[in-house]
């Protein structure tokens, strides 16, 4: 696609439950990074794909957290037993390695709210 | 180690020059840019590598202090569009090809008319 797409863009969950977030990054790019940003911070790093496996997952804050890029483009973050504390913006960037480090294009995000 | 920057918020009239630096206890491969908008994605601006090369698509300029592993971002004749929350992104020279950045706390500019 034209751009990195996310979705959903706002999802609102109970303590406890499971969700995914989904990663459509754009059209040719190898690597996929999530990351997630709290209000006034700057983007913290997760997880990091080139193609189908986790390059780095150094940034995964627990064993609640888990991501995967099966087919090496749409990827999803996967979150088990949320907590009040993993509310924040979730964002996905994509980019092309074989340009030599090129600059990440991100998406809109995902706002998850857990109450 | 999270990279840090500064100023925290610079606030400018229309025309006026700004410098935001970032700064980093490691050492750097690169050092990428990029600006946020409130309740938009990070846009990238611009990416210095060790050795110098610099690649952006804005009339923006940038440099690279590799010995003193800081970088600064220059604004010259701001503009109402340059507003918005500045981020430098680092990699650490031995973190390979993977590309991944560690981002700073972020620099809030404000051009007023």
């Amino acid at each position: 696609g034209a751009g990195v797409s996310q979705t959903p863009s706002n999802k609102v969950t109970e303590k406890g439950k499971y969700v995914e977030l989904r990663c459509d990054p754009i059209s040719g790019h190898t690597a996929l990074y999530w990351y997630r940003q709290s209000l006034g911070q700057g983007p913290e790093f997760l997880i990091y794909f080139q193609g189908t496996g986790a390059a780095d997952d150094s940034g995964l804050p627990n064993d609640r957290f888990f991501a995967v890029r099966p087919e090496g483009s749409v990827s999803t973050l996967k979150i088990q037993r949320t907590e009040r504390g993993d509310s924040a913006v979730y964002l996905c960037a994509s980019s092309d390695p074989g340009q030599g480090f090129p600059g990440y294009t991100f998406g809109s995000g995902t706002r998850l709210t857990v109450v | 180690q999270q990279p840090v920057q500064s100023p925290q918020a610079v606030i400018l009239r229309e025309g006026e020059d700004a410098v935001i630096n970032c700064s980093s206890s490691k050492a750097l491969y690169s050092v990428h840019w990029y600006r946020q908008k409130h309740g938009e994605a990070p846009v990238f601006l611009m990416i210095l590598l060790k050795g110098g090369e610099q690649k952006g698509h804005e009339k923006i300029s940038a440099s690279f202090n590799e010995k003193k592993q800081q970088s600064s971002l220059y604004l010259t004749a701001s503009q109402l569009s340059y507003s918005g929350t500045y981020f430098c992104g680092t990699s650490e020279h031995g973190s390979g090809n993977t590309g991944k950045l560690i981002f700073g706390q972020g620099t809030t500019l404000q051009v007023k008319p």
